[in-house]
């Protein structure tokens, strides 16, 4: 079955804390990128990659790495989590420079930072 | 600055009772307009793609149209299971060659029965 992984689905954290969300794409995609969707804001692309060691930052990178050493997999990594990024995070992955590169998205990572 | 836009924020219709959600967008060199639905908890699901201004796209009740400057989400004769948040988005050039996603922050539709 054609999906994006995202692990874990809830984690509760503290301030500070290093973390990593994994997220894996099993459709042979290029292209993968991370969201966060906040109440009011709606989705906001964080990071994308068009494939193997190419990534560049969406419209809110701030406080997030990732790295694409694979192509299947995209972790998002926040070295020193605070409050503020406490929200939804969805992984997505699409095919690249065809018609129709509609995105597939993970199921979600609700994250909370006391 | 690109930008899209989703009105109105909520709708609630009545079954039968057919509307429109709509998207506008400002993005300089626009590669695609795209539709997704999305359930309470989960992740959004694609809809349509539309490239360019007088294409339209038809799937059961829903019906997607663009033009240079908005997109139209026709839901004709929506039943309960149409109840669901739609999410409009565009995709823009990025940086050095690369393109990115916007996504409008959505139309939370509730259908009665």
């Amino acid at each position: 079955e054609a999906q994006v992984t995202q692990n874990p689905r809830y984690l509760i954290t503290v301030t500070g804390k290093k973390l990593t969300v994994t997220c894996s794409q099993n459709m042979n995609h290029e292209y993968m990128s991370w969201y966060r969707q906040d109440p009011g804001l709606g989705l906001r692309q964080i990071y994308y990659s068009m494939n193997v060691e190419v990534t560049d930052k969406g419209d809110v990178p701030e406080g997030y790495k990732v790295s694409r050493k694979e192509k299947r997999n995209f972790p998002l990594i926040l070295e020193s989590p605070s409050p503020n990024q406490t929200s939804l995070y969805f992984c997505a992955s699409s095919l690249q420079g065809l018609p129709d590169t509609e995105a597939f998205f993970g199921q979600g990572t609700r994250l909370t930072v006391v | 600055e690109d930008q899209v836009t989703q009105s109105p924020e909520a709708l609630r219709l009545q079954e039968g009772e057919s509307s429109s959600l709509n998207c506008s967008y400002t993005v300089s060199g626009l590669r695609g307009l795209f539709w997704y639905r999305q359930d309470p908890g989960k992740g959004p699901e694609f809809l349509f793609t539309l490239y360019s201004a007088g294409e339209e796209k038809e799937k059961e009740r829903l019906k997607a149209t663009l033009t240079k400057k908005e997109s139209f989400l026709h839901i004709t004769a929506p039943k309960p299971e149409d109840s669901a948040t739609y999410l409009c988005a565009v995709q823009a050039p990025g940086a050095s060659g690369t393109y990115k996603y916007i996504f409008g922050t959505g139309t939370r539709l509730k259908v009665l029965a």
